[in-house]
């Protein structure tokens, strides 16, 4: 368990308004990523982090942007959210060098009206 | 276009029975496969994997079989326990770059474990 903690955990709002989700992790572990979670997609990579400030665009980044200021932070960003970004969001971190495993966190249900 | 494939939205087992969980990919570049576990409102947890450079790996209850020349791979539970009844979902891994390997997951198939 990689002590990976997701705010917030549901999250209802509208369309157009910015969203900032967070995930914090306690094991110091470089790679860090945002996955979102929709029936019969299973698990789509949005955005993920390789370090501190280097992150790079996954398969379905559009709307969606992340900063990555310290090891444990990760933050997912929608600048202006529409009904389609309505999903469960997963982070997820992996410990480099060693294994192939993701660790996931909780995740968070946003709901976009 | 759906790279890992599990055709089987839904799985139904007795308890103490074996269940058999598919997976099917198209990309021959894939080095590792995975399988995660998921309960309701809670994260996917790993579960089991295997190196494209082996047909099997074994861990307790669980056992991931790979046939490469069919692009098939199957994790069996033996015995199914109530407590196994979760989302399964199978994942493949590709190196990509030096800064990034890519994972693609399946869509997920549901598993009742029934007493």
């Amino acid at each position: 368990d990689a002590g990976i903690t997701q705010s917030p955990r549901h999250k209802v709002t509208e369309t157009g308004t910015p969203v900032t989700l967070r995930c914090h992790q306690t094991e110091n572990h470089r790679y860090m990523y945002w996955y979102r979670q929709d029936p019969g997609h299973g698990l789509r990579l949005i955005h993920y982090s390789y370090g501190v400030k280097d992150t790079d665009k996954g398969e379905v980044s559009d709307g969606y942007s992340v900063s990555r200021s310290k090891t444990e932070d990760f933050l997912l960003t929608l600048e202006s959210a529409t009904s389609s970004q309505t999903s469960v969001y997963f982070c997820a971190t992996r410990l480099a060098a060693r294994g192939v495993e993701q660790f996931f966190g909780p995740g968070t249900r946003l709901t976009v009206l | 276009d759906q790279q890992v494939k599990q055709n089987s939205p839904s799985l139904s087992v007795q308890e103490g029975r074996i269940s058999i969980l598919n997976c099917d990919y198209t990309n021959s570049m894939f080095d590792y496969f995975l399988w995660y576990k998921k309960y309701p409102a809670e994260g996917p947890t790993f579960l089991i994997s295997i190196s494209s450079i082996k047909d099997k790996n074994e861990d307790g209850r669980f056992t991931v079989f790979l046939n490469k020349s069919a692009k098939h791979l199957s994790l069996h539970i033996v015995p199914s326990q109530p407590g196994d009844s979760a989302v399964y979902f199978c994942a493949a891994r590709r190196p990509f770059k030096t800064s990034y390997d890519k994972v693609i997951f399946g869509p997920g198939t549901s598993l009742s474990v029934i007493p």
